[in-house]
């Protein structure tokens, strides 16, 4: 199976802080991954698939790069509507396997 | 819009059985594979089954491979998750989701297996 290891696993910033989130891949994945965004009580919601294509809908200050076994998501400038967990998961290779999460919190 | 809502969960002993039954709208279901996932308490998500478009291929997680069965009713819009032989461990929010990279999910439904 495919390890996503994701990093770190909580994170506190300020509102406009740029912040950083990291999957690394056991194996190459090309660019068959996406991240997620979970809010408790609500749907998981897609941010990014493909490794860098934002979601219809989504804010611009989501970002994402990377391929192979190292991935990136990047929210810009951090607003408080983006209290969630993160998550990768990577859909290359069965069973399909997703990070462990990243809480944001607000500083 | 997309819409994914499931039911069917809840309170079942061990070795009990619960069907889970997801309910499509606001797209074309019968175009798409889908998927069932789900989190357990404290836990990242879980990558479960999934189904292709007319029900030829199905695909299972070995954690659940032989007890659960996924099927899908196209006419009806609806994905349906058979679970049996229920553990301890399969105590989580259950999820289904649209196409094999999950783009689009439902809120969940939740199932308790304990005595």
């Amino acid at each position: 199976d495919i390890q996503m290891t994701q990093s770190p696993s909580s994170l506190s910033a300020s509102v406009g802080d740029r912040v950083t989130i990291t999957c690394r891949a056991s194996q190459g994945i090309r660019n068959d991954l996406g991240w997620y965004q979970h809010k408790p009580g609500k749907a998981p919601k897609r941010l990014i698939y493909a490794a860098s294509t934002l979601q219809s809908g989504v804010p611009s200050r989501f970002s994402g790069s990377g391929s192979g076994t190292e991935f990136t998501l990047t929210i810009s400038s951090l607003q408080p509507e983006d209290i969630a967990t993160y998550y990768c998961l990577q859909h290359n290779s069965y069973p399909y396997t997703f990070g462990q999460g990243t809480k944001v919190e607000i500083k | 819009q997309v819409q994914l809502v499931e039911s069917g969960g809840g309170l079942v002993k061990p070795g009990g059985s619960l069907r889970l039954s997801c309910a499509a709208s606001g797209f074309a279901f019968s175009d798409y594979y889908m998927t069932w996932i789900r989190q357990a308490p404290g836990k990242g998500p879980e990558w479960l089954s999934y189904i292709s478009t007319t029900s030829g291929f199905t695909k299972y997680a070995d954690s659940v491979k032989g007890r659960f069965t996924i099927s899908r009713d196209n006419a009806k819009s609806s994905l349906f998750l058979q679970m049996n032989s229920l553990r301890a461990e399969d105590t989580a929010i259950y999820y289904c989701a649209r196409d094999l990279s999950a783009g689009y999910w439902g809120q969940g439904t939740l199932v308790t297996v304990s005595s």
